[in-house]
């Protein structure tokens, strides 16, 4: 089946890290994202990890994934009140010639000074 | 800011109505996805379309339909419009099935 989960709510003082958590389903994704979205916009691409590898560092992100859980988490270090949004963890899927991206229904980070 | 831009950004419709929500993708992307964003969810997969052929759909009933033009802008057409179909409409433009950009989405109100 095609199904990604995360938490819903995640709550820290402004300097922490943040742990935003996913699981997903479908053992034959390609790339998994975390995207971000503000309040009224869009959706901002964070950073996206290839399926057959372990990290990705980039900047303040820290992305794990544990293939063999199907799970995959993201960091952020030294959070601003500026990284309060919704975060969205989604897998891309093949089958064939359709390609598509399952989605979570996003974890929404408050960040408290 | 991504380069893709949805119009309009907000609509009204009436319910039993039909709707044409309009992207223009990033320069040089060949490839547009819709997506539904109801209130308080994920995204939810509408359909794809590259080189102006639909290549992938979701669960979504024929009333939602689409088409994409040779200079790759797109279009999503919803016939019949019922109230659940409120959301916020996205659209995303990628280079075959690279990195996709999402524009601001177009907010559909159906009354």
């Amino acid at each position: 089946g095609e199904d990604v989960e995360q938490s819903l709510f995640l709550s820290v003082r402004e300097g922490d890290s943040s742990v935003i958590n996913c699981t997903y389903t479908d053992s034959s994704s390609t790339y998994l994202y975390w995207y971000k979205q503000e309040p009224g916009a869009g959706l901002q691409l964070l950073t996206y990890i290839f399926s057959n590898m372990d990290m990705k560092q980039d900047q303040r992100l820290t992305v794990l994934l544990n293939k063999k859980d199907k799970h995959l988490s993201l960091r952020i270090a030294d959070t601003q009140t500026g990284d309060s949004a919704i975060y969205f963890c989604a897998e891309k899927i093949s089958a064939g010639n359709n390609r598509k991206l399952i989605w979570g229904l996003g974890t929404s980070l408050a960040v408290n000074p | 800011e991504t380069g893709v831009t949805q119009s309009p950004t907000h609509l009204i419709k009436t319910r039993g109505q039909q709707v044409t929500l309009r992207c223009s993708s990033q320069s040089g992307h060949n490839t547009v996805s819709w997506y539904q964003q109801a209130l308080g969810q994920g995204p939810q997969f509408i359909f794809q379309y590259y080189r102006e052929e639909e290549n992938g759909r979701g669960n979504f009933p024929p009333r939602f339909s689409g088409l994409q033009f040779p200079n790759y802008s797109s279009e999503l057409n919803v016939n019949a419009l019922e109230l659940d179909d409120s959301a916020l409409y996205l659209c995303a433009s990628s280079w075959g099935q690279g990195e996709a950009f999402f524009g601001q989405g177009t907010r559909l109100t159906v009354v």
